[in-house]
């Protein structure tokens, strides 16, 4: 059963902010929040993971609400690299919970 | 960063022949890595999950003698497809857990596998 929800896809502008939206009602107190993204063809790339802070790196950042039944992952300024499918997934952390479950993801679409 | 390659990139087989695909960390060891595939316009579909001189553990509905996995390093996992047939087209991504660093998953490009 998936465990997030995330919009199929979104189109944003090159240069603006891209806010992707991931639903994730039924998270545990132990799992965490992680961002993947999938270019056409390739392998996915780690972006960004959260407990329940907000996070920021190089790539992006991850802001989860207080209840941490949601989170949204910003591209501060998309680019047209940026274009793939947006994947949010819960895990938790050690044992046996180590297995990331893809699901539908967003195709963020960058246009010029 | 940490780098994991596979190879080959691509590969073309006849329907019945057996394909092997190679999993390598390059910079870190990894005693877990995992093997997806991913059918055209579908998400990635966890196979199994290789541990370095163990068994592999696979998903349900996978075949394990048809998917046959070898991680006999801390760098290297195999998976091969044998007697492959058309259905078997597909992409195939592996993941290396990095022990030495945050436990991330850091994944392969994905190798192409086309069955005529």
């Amino acid at each position: 059963d998936a465990k997030t929800t995330q919009p199929p896809s979104m189109d944003c502008a090159e240069g603006r902010a891209a806010n992707l939206p991931c639903n994730h009602s039924t998270i545990s107190g132990n799992e965490y929040v992680y961002w993947y993204r999938q270019i056409h063809s390739q392998g996915p790339q780690y972006i960004i993971h959260g407990l329940k802070n907000n996070e920021t790196n190089e790539m992006a950042s991850l802001i989860i609400t207080e209840d941490r039944k949601s989170s949204t992952l910003i591209l501060p300024h998309a680019t047209l690299r940026d274009t793939a499918v947006y994947y949010c997934i819960v895990r938790a952390e050690g044992g046996s919970n180590y297995k990331l479950t893809f699901g539908k993801g967003t195709l963020l679409t960058v246009n010029p | 960063g940490a780098v994991v390659s596979q190879h080959p990139s691509r590969v073309i087989c006849k329907s019945g022949t057996s394909v092997k695909i190679e999993c390598r960390s390059l910079d870190f060891q990894a005693t877990t890595m995992f093997w997806y595939r991913q059918f055209p316009k579908q998400s990635l579909m966890l196979m199994a999950t290789s541990n370095e001189g163990s068994k592999a553990t696979y998903e349900q509905g996978v075949e394990k003698d048809k998917f046959l996995i070898n991680h006999a390093s801390l760098t290297l996992s195999t998976l091969t497809v044998t007697s492959a047939h058309p259905e078997d087209s597909s992409f195939y991504i592996c993941s290396a857990r990095d022990l030495g660093g945050n436990y991330e998953q850091y994944f392969g490009p994905g190798t192409r596998l086309t069955v005529t």
